[in-house]
């Protein structure tokens, strides 16, 4: 159980153009998604927390109109990033947690974004 | 959420047990300890979390110290699919609530 699927695992796309990465939660529902950016060699970086039907809440410094964040059902969450540049490649990864059944949340797979 | 204080790289052979330590000083009455770990271009995998019992599952053990300021995660029987780095994170209960990452302990098992 706790599955966490994203797709697409990874990505190459032109400069300005527009990526949507989806995050599903197989076999629970997840209250609370969360996405993060992790750069080479580095630590995980939280973009933002959303909760199924409302407006994510964004870290400070991560543009919300650039990462678009949709969690518009209790089994899906999408980020796109819009605009994208070479410095937006990274690799992308999302959490889930089911509030009510859980404390941990569980991660995807991650996607790796390359922009060129 | 509390902050954590990890060492930067660890080594272990193939079949001794790995102790990685956390230290959590500010720790709170209602912040739980939790690890995770992240093989290299994956996401992060939970192992364990507690409050302030010993915890043990199928993966590893928990020792979290009296005082709650620090904490052990213990694998067992190390194997070298165990290399990854690991992650010791404070975390509330509440909704709210976030996993912020540190920087890891970077565990190498070797043969």
């Amino acid at each position: 159980g706790a599955v966490v699927s994203q797709h697409p695992s990874w990505v190459i796309c032109k400069s300005g153009t527009s990526v949507k990465i989806e995050c599903r939660s197989l076999d629970f529902q997840a209250t609370t998604m969360f996405w993060y950016r992790q750069f080479p060699k580095q630590s995980l970086m939280l973009m933002a927390t959303s909760n199924e039907g409302s407006k994510a809440t964004y870290e400070q410094g991560v543009e919300k109109d650039k990462f678009l964040i949709n969690h518009a059902s209790l089994t899906l969450s999408t980020l796109t990033v819009t605009s994208a540049h070479p410095e937006d490649s990274s690799f992308y990864i999302c959490s889930a947690r089911d509030q009510g059944r859980w404390t941990e949340a569980f991660f995807g797979q991650g996607t790796r974004l390359t922009v060129v | 959420d509390a902050k954590t204080t990890q060492p930067p790289s660890m080594d272990c052979a193939e079949g001794r047990a790995a102790n990685l330590p956390c230290n959590h000083s500010t720790i709170s009455g209602n912040e739980y300890v939790y690890w995770y770990r992240q093989i290299h271009s994956q996401g992060p995998q939970y192992i364990i979390h507690g409050l302030k019992n010993n915890e043990t599952n199928e993966m590893a053990s928990l020792i979290i110290t009296e005082d709650r300021k620090s904490s052990t995660l213990i694998l067992p029987h190390a194997t070298l699919r165990d290399t990854a780095v690991y992650y010791c994170i404070v975390r509330g209960s509440g909704t709210a609530s976030k996993l912020t990452f540190g920087t890891g302990t970077r565990l190498q098992v070797t043969l």
